[in-house]
């Protein structure tokens, strides 16, 4: 099983909005990734958690705030967002992260955001 | 910085007829490559990987071909079908686990 689910697939948000994405993974991993895609590019990384912990963030605004509540979950929290955030947000998973090790990652069908 | 990318934005192919995807990369001390299939609305999925020690790797209709002297990729699908048209992205592994994706090629096969 290689399935990395996340909900909602699709949200609409005004920029006073806060909403939620999640992302759940049973495959064991320990590492999970928040990418954004827009269209017509491919996806650039935003946030990296490893054992649970945050270990990378592409300096990205404030405005998303990851969260990762236990090693199966992975949530993005919406603050404030502006027009330009609207893009397809995907979460992905790997067996571990970091150091020389290489690791396939696993995505999920995304969620595609529209800020209003 | 690193970068990987692709020589053709677009590829048309025939049914049947075999398709080849390049990708060229940057950063010489990359080890760890993968070729992902993203559909219309889809994630990206992920079709063969190969590591640096390797120079070829076969899967179900699928070859990848590295090149390291020249820091190439690529990606080969036998007997192209319909459902093979998607956008294709090789990934390059920075060794943090980072994916550094070039710009994607779309395919797209035709009846």
């Amino acid at each position: 099983d290689t399935e990395v689910t996340q909900t909602p697939k699709h949200l609409v948000m005004g920029m006073t909005n806060k909403k939620s994405l999640k992302c759940e993974q049973h495959m064991g991993h320990r590492a999970m990734y928040w990418y954004k895609q827009k269209a017509k590019k491919p996806p650039e990384l935003m946030f990296v958690y490893s054992y649970e912990k945050l270990s990378i963030n592409e300096s990205v605004p404030s405005r998303f705030s990851p969260e990762c509540p236990n090693s199966s979950l992975l949530n993005l929290h919406l603050h404030a967002l502006q027009p330009e955030d609207s893009a397809l947000y995907l979460c992905a998973s790997s067996q571990e992260a970091g150091g020389r090790l290489e690791e396939t990652q696993y995505f999920g069908p995304g969620t595609r955001l529209l800020v209003l | 910085g690193e970068s990987v990318g692709l020589h053709l934005p677009t590829l048309s192919v025939q049914e049947g007829d075999n398709s080849i995807i390049n990708c060229a990369y940057s950063n010489s001390a990359s080890d760890y490559f993968i070729w992902y299939k993203q559909e219309s609305g889809k994630g990206p999925q992920f079709i063969i990987d190969i590591r640096s020690n390797m120079d070829k790797r076969q899967g179900q209709r699928v070859t990848v071909l590295l090149n390291k002297t020249v820091k190439h990729l690529s990606l080969q699908i036998a007997a192209t079908q319909p459902g093979d048209s998607a956008v294709y992205f090789c990934a390059e592994n920075n060794g943090a686990n980072n994916l550094f994706f070039g710009t994607g090629t779309r395919l797209t096969v035709i009846p």
